[in-house]
């Protein structure tokens, strides 16, 4: 079945630095991309997303990167601050026998920002 | 706008013991979704509905179950509680299965002792 594995699992940095988490999938058909942001005892919230069609996509201090021939992607966080301390998840999508599409989630890394 | 509400937040199950985490929706999501979190595993799928009435297993579904009576709310249900089962449990909704945005409910963190 479908893998996502996801590194490092924790990463520290100064405010102001860049950090960058990669994540590499097994399914040659997935087709979507999406990194999540989890905030200490709150659920996963979406904070940027890619599709295969696209090979980079920025939202702010945020871009991910898509690589569909070496089949890994990257999130990439410029000018950190403490507030993006947090775990995040990178997800591919991969259908199911039914036809239904699912995600399939990395193990998560833990960011911490110090000040 | 609550989004996706879970209830309870915490919860402490003896083995053997049955309990139903609550899952409600307030934006007409057809397709709704349990998870289960565990340290270090990243979020598994347990089970999911494309609609009221139609449920399906994921990944690791045994020792669940699920009804989906109405758009609105997926209930999971665990009949014999055991050790295995202690994690974080989120609900998530979304529009569509292609690649749409899945909004998470706050989690509800069992634990079976």
């Amino acid at each position: 079945g479908e893998n996502v594995e996801q590194h490092p699992s924790t990463l520290s940095v100064q405010e102001g630095d860049s950090a960058v988490i990669k994540c590499t999938y097994s399914d040659s058909a997935s087709n979507y991309f999406p990194w999540y942001k989890q905030e200490l005892g709150k659920g996963p919230q979406l904070i940027i997303d890619i599709r295969s069609n696209v090979g980079e996509k920025k939202d702010q201090r945020i871009a991910v990167t898509l690589n569909k021939t070496a089949k890994h992607f990257s999130l990439h966080i410029t000018e950190t601050q403490p507030e993006d301390s947090a775990v995040y998840f990178c997800a591919a999508s991969t259908r199911m026998n039914t036809g239904f599409q699912k995600l399939v989630f990395g193990t998560g890394t833990r960011l911490l920002v110090s000040p | 706008n609550a989004g996706v509400t879970q209830t309870p937040k915490f919860r402490i199950l003896k083995i053997g013991q049955s309990m139903t985490l609550q899952c409600a929706q307030d934006m007409n999501h057809n397709y709704m979704y349990w998870y289960r979190q565990d340290p270090g595993m990243g979020l598994k799928l347990i089970y999911y509905s494309v609609g009221a009435g139609i449920t399906d297993k994921g990944e690791v579904p045994n020792g669940y179950n699920v009804s989906r009576s109405t758009t609105e709310d997926f209930p999971l249900r665990l009949e014999l509680a055991a050790p295995s089962q202690t994690s974080v449990y989120f609900c998530a909704s979304s529009y569509s299965d292609k690649d749409t945005e899945a909004f998470f409910g706050q989690g509800t963190r069992l634990t079976v002792v």
